[in-house]
């Protein structure tokens, strides 16, 4: 089974400080695309950052960073200088299938960040 | 940027009376579209795939007659909640896959329609 797994419901930080979200999933396959998905209260979904798995240098975007570990299957993201703005709902989530005909996302259960002022 | 319309982004009706849910691509084509449903505080469940001239493809417990999916154009699809129920009550999202735009596979989201059925 595919699944995306992430282990911590909530969480808080301190404005200005660096918090990081877990996130582990299980795939047979060896090429994909995973993903961090904010939904800020508005339930819009953003796309935060997206990593292809054969690709071995962690993705960065400004302040948000992964930890790709491929062989642990593990996907941490990294929020540097946390801003008020900051605070949502963070999924998980890849796609099993890289190349292939579907763009089917499958989700982990998410994680609240609230950041502190 | 691709950009996918959902509407209506809130609606509330009587039980037993029928939703319909619009998502459309605006600035891209969009020969497959997907539709998710999120309950309070949980995360986002896929329901089924919406194709391009041919029938939805449903995820195992989505019962096919109850979220009747239609994608007649290449920029739209439509969910339609039949009969519903005080359950059906939930945040329903789209997206779609802009293809040939950005070449990765990044989905699009809609906003998101709220449905609460009395």
């Amino acid at each position: 089974a595919q699944t995306v797994t992430q282990s911590q419901p909530e969480m808080s930080v301190q404005e200005a400080e660096t918090v990081t979200l877990s996130c582990t999933y299980d795939t047979s396959e060896n090429n994909y695309y995973l993903f961090w998905y904010k939904q800020p209260p508005s339930r819009q979904m953003i796309l935060v950052i997206r990593q292809e798995a054969y690709k071995q240098q962690n993705a960065t975007e400004n302040r948000f960073s992964v930890n790709f570990q491929k062989a642990a299957k593990s996907f941490s993201l990294k929020i540097s200088d946390s801003q008020l703005g900051d605070t949502a709902m963070y999924f998980c989530a890849f796609i099993p299938n890289y190349g292939g005909a579907t763009n089917k996302l499958i989700f982990g259960t998410g994680t609240l960040l609230a950041v502190q002022p | 940027g691709a950009v996918v319309s959902q509407h209506p982004s809130w609606v509330i009706c009587k039980s037993g009376t029928s939703v319909k849910i619009e998502c459309r691509s605006l600035d891209f084509q969009a020969t497959t579209m997907f539709w998710y449903r999120q309950f309070p505080k949980q995360s986002l469940m896929l329901m089924a795939t919406s194709n391009e001239g041919s029938k939805a493809t449903y995820e195992q417990g989505v019962e096919k007659d109850k979220f009747l999916i239609n994608h007649a154009s290449l920029t739209l699809s439509t969910l339609t909640v039949t009969s519903a129920h005080p359950e059906d009550s939930s945040f329903y999202i789209c997206s779609a896959p802009p293809q040939g735009l950005s070449g990765a596979n990044v989905l699009t989201f809609g906003a998101g329609s709220r449905l609460t059925v009395l």
